[in-house]
């Protein structure tokens, strides 16, 4: 079946532009993640949805940052005023039970 | 909060040798421990995991042990194959799929496999 998808796979934009990521995550899994992933680095956590519910914010890097989800699928991360150390790959999964199935990324690069 | 630390950054070894990962832990409250592999361009995939009511998991050529005394795991692949080559991630969460708080990850390993 498809997994989950992200959009654009390629972003390139200057400081001070905002950005939008967008993530479809596989049918019927209500848990999404997103991470970011620096060059040369692990994955770091930025936010968890679980249905509907309100995310817990505090893992974001900054308030440039935000997400939603809604209806309980599709589900976009938002920078505001790109800094040039936003750069990197921005990942997202679902999860199924205790599995996450990650996308393919979006890489930021921010001129 | 968690830190996840993993050696070695870089691990070459020659195509049918067994290649060794290891990460160590420092929230004792963690008790789910999966490793992802990740291919270039791809996002990671899960290709085990263990919980911290077992010692070892098998799954044909790949294994995972955990020492939860000493907070470490590791991952063997035994017969190595020249498709094994990619980065691969250990990661930790008090929570089985890692819950509300998400995975922490390790740095990663980039594996290579010499023909």
């Amino acid at each position: 079946g498809a997994g989950v998808s992200q959009s654009p796979s390629n972003k390139v934009t200057e400081k001070g532009k905002d950005v939008e990521l967008r993530c479809d995550p596989i049918s019927g899994h209500t848990a999404l993640y997103w991470y970011r992933q620096s060059l040369g680095q692990g994955l770091e956590f930025l936010i968890y949805f679980q249905g509907n519910s309100a995310p817990d914010k505090s893992g974001l890097p900054s308030d440039r940052f935000s997400a939603e989800r809604t209806g309980g699928s599709v589900s976009t991360l938002t920078i505001q005023r790109t800094q040039q150390e936003d750069s990197a790959v921005y990942l997202c999964a679902s999860r199924q039970e205790d599995t996450q199935y990650f996308g393919p990324g979006t890489r930021l690069t921010v001129l | 909060g968690e830190n996840v630390e993993q050696h070695p950054s870089t691990l070459s070894v020659q195509e049918g040798d067994s290649a060794v990962i290891k990460c160590t832990y420092s929230d004792s409250a963690s008790n789910y421990f999966p490793w992802y592999k990740q291919e270039l361009g791809k996002g990671p995939q899960l290709i085990i995991d263990i919980r911290s009511n077992v010692g070892e998991k098998k799954d044909q050529r790949i294994a995972v042990t955990l020492n939860k005394t000493a907070k470490h795991f590791s991952l063997h692949i035994t017969e190595t194959q020249p498709e094994d080559s990619a980065v691969y991630f250990c990661a930790a969460s008090p929570y089985s799929g890692g819950g509300a708080d998400g995975l922490t990850f390790g740095k990663g390993t980039h594996l290579i496999i010499q023909p």
